[in-house]
């Protein structure tokens, strides 16, 4: 079946450093999105992501919709502690009736 | 807008007893999801629904999971008898359009 790669599994960074992350797949996705999994709670959306070559700000956080259709990248720029957790990529393919998830990105941030 | 909310938060059961989770998703929203979270396989879509009728049950482990929605407001899903490896975090998403859904705070099971 499809499957999302998504890279690194965990990231440990000092505060006020920028993060990276990506997803890629070896199928073609109509729409990307990124959510975080805080501890203890379910994932929230954070940027969704609907063209090719799309790129999508929500404060420190950037994503892009890979010009391919099969991969995305997450930036976060000037890491805080609350931005400790969980993120997933998620892809999702025209009439499809479900999303597919990535393995998920744990960072953790040393103050 | 509460959100998709789930109840119990948490759940310890003895293996062979029944265990129904709840869901009530976001108001409007016309689908909704059930998933399973491990640390082994991530997360797991296990049945979705559109419009109250399941759509896709083929991520069910096996006959002893059912779920149900009788209604646009709620959802069970309901695994007899329970067993340790059912042990997990079940969550419910609803969503309007299948791309953006929005997940509860989640059950966390465990079966002793």
């Amino acid at each position: 079946g499809q499957q999302l790669n998504q890279s690194p599994q965990s990231m440990f960074i000092q505060e006020g450093e920028d993060v990276s992350m990506n997803c890629t797949s070896s199928s073609i996705f109509n729409t990307w999105l990124w959510y975080k999994q805080d501890p203890g709670e379910g994932p929230v959306l954070l940027i969704a992501l609907y063209k090719a070559g799309e790129l999508t700000s929500n404060g420190r956080l950037t994503a892009q919709f890979g010009i391919t259709r099969k991969d995305s990248f997450l930036n976060i720029s000037a890491s805080i502690p609350s931005d400790v957790g969980i993120y997933f990529c998620a892809g999702h393919r025209q009439g499809a009736q479900k999303l597919v998830f990535g393995q998920g990105t744990r960072l953790t941030i040393n103050p | 807008d509460a959100g998709v909310i789930q109840s119990p938060r948490h759940e310890v059961t003895e293996m062979g007893q029944e265990v129904t989770l709840r869901c009530k998703p976001i108001s409007g929203h016309n689908s909704l999801f059930w998933y399973r979270q491990t640390m082994m396989r991530g997360l797991e879509l296990l049945i979705y629904f559109n419009n109250n009728v399941p759509i896709d049950d083929s991520g069910m482990p096996e006959d002893r999971f059912s779920a149900k929605m009788p209604n646009a407001s709620f959802s069970t899903l309901k695994i007899q008898p329970s067993e340790p490896r059912d042990s997990a975090v079940y969550f419910c998403a609803s969503s309007i359009r299948v791309a953006e859904a929005f997940f509860g705070q989640g059950t966390r099971l465990t079966v002793v």
